[in-house]
């Protein structure tokens, strides 16, 4: 089975624009989440999706945004992005039943000039 | 709220030997799982082994083993016969079992070094 497929790898944006990224689930796998990891804060939930619904949310504010489609794959948008907003993205998938461990992606790495 | 707690930011071991990681928890929770995950500089995040907390058994995969305390909330990782490949940043991450809350709060990592 093909893993988390994350695009793209890295990414290069300035201050006050927005960006978009994709997550590819492994097949057969209906909840993807995604995190993002920071030197200073570590590791944090962004938002959980289950069958195309937002089931799950973690304490970011509203220029992250995500959505998923009907073929599992996510995409995760940051809008009027900050300078605090570079980290490495980690999108992960499950199942989403049944508490099965989640699988990660190599994640995409944002840098904001 | 969950908190996880990695009280050892950098560990290092000799080839072949032995290496425990700790990871304390807290929550109001009762049925939950523990995870430990290795991020290698790669940086993909691996899964390496998976604790459900009414599990009294401690789980055990290949070389990784945990030591599961819950009355203590504690959840260590042993590696025994450590490789360079182990070589890695190690989290451990609890999940709480309830319906809709399929994520993970994650402590704040050991690096460990396999020394040769």
């Amino acid at each position: 089975k093909a893993g988390v497929t994350q695009t793209p790898r890295y990414l290069i944006k300035t201050r006050g624009q927005q960006v978009t990224l994709s997550c590819s689930p492994i097949s057969g796998h209906r909840s993807v989440s995604w995190y993002q990891q920071t030197p200073g804060q570590g590791l944090q939930f962004l938002f959980e999706y289950f069958s195309e619904t937002q089931r799950n949310k973690g304490n970011f504010p509203g220029r992250f945004s995500g959505r998923q489609f009907s073929n599992s794959r996510s995409e995760m948008n940051v809008s009027t992005l900050e300078l605090g907003d570079s980290a490495l993205y980690l999108c992960a998938s499950s199942p989403g039943t049944d508490y099965q461990p989640q699988h990660f992606g190599d994640g995409t790495r944002l840098s904001i000039l | 709220a969950q908190t996880v707690t990695q009280s050892q930011p950098e560990m290092s071991v000799q080839e072949a030997e032995t290496v425990t990681l700790s990871c304390t928890y807290d929550t109001s929770e009762n049925n939950y799982y523990l995870f430990w995950y290795k991020q290698p500089p790669s940086r993909q995040m691996i899964l390496v082994i998976r604790q459900e907390a009414y599990k009294q058994q401690n789980a055990t995969e290949n070389r990784f083993s945990v030591n599961f305390q819950k009355a203590a909330k504690s959840f260590s990782l042993k590696i025994s016969d450590s490789q360079l490949g182990d070589t890695a940043m190690y989290f451990c991450a609890f999940m709480a079992d309830q319906t809709g809350a399929n994520n993970l709060f994650f402590g704040t990592g050991t690096r460990l070094t396999v020394i040769p």
